[in-house]
């Protein structure tokens, strides 16, 4: 069965720290991974998105890595501030026939002062 | 562009009575998708259309649940009749290619049904 399993399910952290949340995935065929950010009443909004063949991407202070071997996922953050408090959504995109999106249950990140 | 509209925000309703939910993807994107977020089970993926036709509707819950695309430009979810357990929040996301590279979410419409 194709899961999609995040950890924490929520976090708090000071803003200015780092923090890195976990994606791990059964999917199979594997085809990208992408992660997405929520704010509290709005629709996800896409991070990076990565294919089997890459490592490592980032978008700013976000950093996310892939392993495809362990098929495990980190999202990293960097130097928080108070508008990454989100909930960060791990999302696994079954093989291309397939077109089916697998999504795990999020991590809600609260960024305090 | 706006990007993906969606109307309205929020929708309260009595159980039984009939739910309209409507999307306007981007100009252009060829996929189109309705979702259901909860608490308990997090964002489903109810149903897709590709250039308005209906691909994989696996994930509608029941036959209550029906949704339609006209147009390129509009699509609506409708729940009928309704029941407490709907109330969530439903987004609607487009695509411009059929890899899914890039899906872009509405703003969504928070249903509760009482």
């Amino acid at each position: 069965k194709n899961q999609v399993e995040q950890s924490p399910q929520s976090l708090i952290i000071l803003e200015g720290k780092n923090c890195t949340l976990q994606c791990n995935y059964t999917v199979s065929p594997f085809s990208n991974l992408r992660w997405y950010k929520q704010d509290t009443g709005r629709g996800p909004v896409s991070l990076t998105i990565m294919t089997f063949s890459e490592n490592t991407k980032s978008n700013g202070r976000y950093t996310a890595t892939l392993d495809a071997d362990t098929k495990q996922s980190s999202l990293h953050i960097t130097a928080s501030q108070l508008s990454d408090s989100a909930s960060y959504i791990c999302v696994v995109k079954v093989g291309a026939a397939g077109n089916k999106l697998t999504f795990g249950g999020g991590t809600r990140v609260l960024v305090k002062p | 562009d706006a990007g993906v509209i969606q109307s309205p925000r929020h929708e309260v309703t009595e159980m039984g009575q009939e739910v309209t939910l409507r999307c306007k993807p981007i100009s252009g994107h060829d996929y189109l998708f309705w979702y259901r977020q909860t608490m308990m089970r997090g964002l489903e993926l109810l149903i897709y259309f590709n250039n308005n036709v209906p691909i994989d509707d696996s994930g509608m819950p029941e036959d209550r649940f029906s949704a339609k695309m006209p147009n390129a430009s509009f699509s609506t979810l409708k729940i009928q009749p309704s029941e407490p357990r709907d109330s969530a929040v439903y987004f609607c996301a487009s695509s411009p290619d059929r890899g899914w590279t890039e899906a872009f979410f509405g703003q969504g419409t928070r249903l509760t049904v009482v």
